[in-house]
């Protein structure tokens, strides 16, 4: 059963607008949450992540936000580029060496 | 820096052959991780190595051996392969417990 959930496979924006992804969690157990990128042909790279002792965390155009008591978060780009279309997985860890992973949702944005 | 590098890029065997994917990673990390990524699945860990020496079983580890040959290299096998293992396998290696860093994949059809 997968703990790590992205119910958005796909989202469009249009360029310099907002976009947002969603991801909800399971196991009250996890800790720490990352947001990962992913380009066709090429394996996910970082891009932001955040402790559950926070509820936001922010990097530049990229704002992640945590809400605990709903087992959410979300990543917020702001302005959206068409460099930003890509794959984007949810992960999650319990203070172990593993990361769950959600199924990813994939970002078009439009010129 | 290379980062980490698998080999080979594109695979294709026939149902029962057997084969290698090869890792390493040049960052000196202490823990490497394999996973599958599948369609809609999101990625999913395979094995993975807390430190050299040790190696764990994770979510889908059938089908699959592993072995932690030095810090640097983490080689999966198929002993054995089904259709079902067709997929994209991809290795990654960190030191922060959290913090993945990615290989480019490796293509795998088993027909």
């Amino acid at each position: 059963d997968q703990q790590v959930k992205q119910n958005s496979p796909s989202l469009s924006v249009q360029e310099g607008r907002i976009s947002i992804l969603n991801c909800d969690y399971t196991n009250s157990m996890f800790d720490y949450f990352l947001w990962y990128k992913k380009y066709p042909a090429e394996g996910p790279t970082f891009l932001i992540s955040i402790s559950s002792i926070k509820d936001k965390n922010e990097d530049g155009r990229f704002t992640v936000f945590l809400n605990k008591s709903a087992k959410h978060l979300s990543l917020h780009i702001v302005p959206s580029q068409p460099g930003d279309s890509a794959v984007y997985f949810c992960a999650a860890a319990d203070n172990d060496y593993k990361l769950s992973f959600g199924a990813g949702t994939t970002v078009t944005v439009r010129a | 820096n290379a980062g980490v590098t698998q080999t080979p890029k594109f695979q294709v065997l026939k149902t029962g052959q057997s084969m290698t994917l090869q890792c390493a990673q040049d960052m000196n990390h202490n823990s490497m991780y394999w996973y599958r990524q599948d369609p809609g699945m999101g990625l999913r860990l395979i094995y993975y190595s807390a430190s050299e020496g040790t190696t764990d079983k994770g979510e889908v580890p059938n089908g699959y051996n592993v072995s932690r040959l030095n810090k640097r290299e983490f080689s999966l096998r198929l002993e054995s392969a089904a259709p079902s293992q067709t997929s994209v396998y991809f290795c990654a290696s960190t030191t922060s417990f959290y913090e993945q860093y990615f290989g480019p994949g490796t293509r795998l059809t088993v027909t």
